[in-house]
């Protein structure tokens, strides 16, 4: 099952940034949080990943609270095509599969 | 980098027949996952690959799914005496085993509706 809980929708004014938050109450020490999105008819895409300390990237950045039960993933300046399903995944490091819940909906508009 | 390939995009069938995918990795990739998903759903897991050796199953994969990677380079996954409950995307990914951080790069998947 999913380790995490991420609101089912949320909407987001095209040029603004989008704040997706995401609780994982039980992670424990050794555990990722991981970001993908997938848009229609396209495989999940890797967005980002982080331990403990914020992380940025070319897409998006990553803050994860200090007590790690929780992250936001921001796209700083959201466009059309940024509207997609975003997952946010827990993962250790012996890294086998991401098990992927059921993500949420962005609907970027106009 | 071309990325990860799947053949082919959509497959339709009749109740009853065989299916097989193909899924070419990423070139220096040695981790291979297949996984399953369902309208409205996120991916699911079935499997996956170091090198050539099959290291995890999921349960949903029952016994007429079968996944092979031969010469550890580009797996098959093939379903026998399809179901109609087998319609789903089936995607794949691959990553580095360098560590357990790297992350899964997917392909677009195969589409198979059963009929």
């Amino acid at each position: 099952d999913a380790k995490t809980t991420q609101p089912p929708s949320m909407d987001c004014a095209e040029g603004r940034a989008a704040n997706l938050p995401c609780n994982h109450s039980t992670i424990s020490g050794n555990e990722y949080v991981y970001w993908y999105r997938q848009i229609h008819s396209q495989g999940p895409q890797y967005i980002i990943h982080g331990l403990k300390n914020n992380e940025t990237n070319e897409m998006a950045s990553l803050i994860i609270t200090e007590d790690r039960k929780s992250s936001t993933l921001i796209l700083p300046h959201a466009t059309l095509r940024d509207t997609a399903v975003y997952y946010c995944i827990v993962r250790d490091q012996a890294g086998t599969a991401l098990i992927f819940g059921k993500g949420t909906t962005l609907s970027v508009s106009s | 980098d071309t990325g990860v390939s799947q053949n082919p995009r959509h497959k339709i069938t009749k109740r009853g027949q065989n299916v097989t995918f193909r899924c070419d990795p990423i070139s220096e990739h040695n981790r291979l996952y297949w996984y399953r998903q369902t309208l409205g759903q996120g991916p699911e897991f079935l499997t996956y690959f170091q090198n050539e050796a099959q290291l995890e199953k999921s349960r949903l994969l029952s016994d007429r799914f079968s996944a092979e990677r031969p010469k550890g380079s580009f797996s098959t996954l093939e379903i026998q005496r399809t179901e109609q409950g087998d319609s789903a995307m089936y995607l794949c990914a691959s990553s580095l085993a360098n560590s357990g951080v790297s992350p899964l790069h997917f392909g677009n998947g195969t589409r198979l509706t059963v009929t």
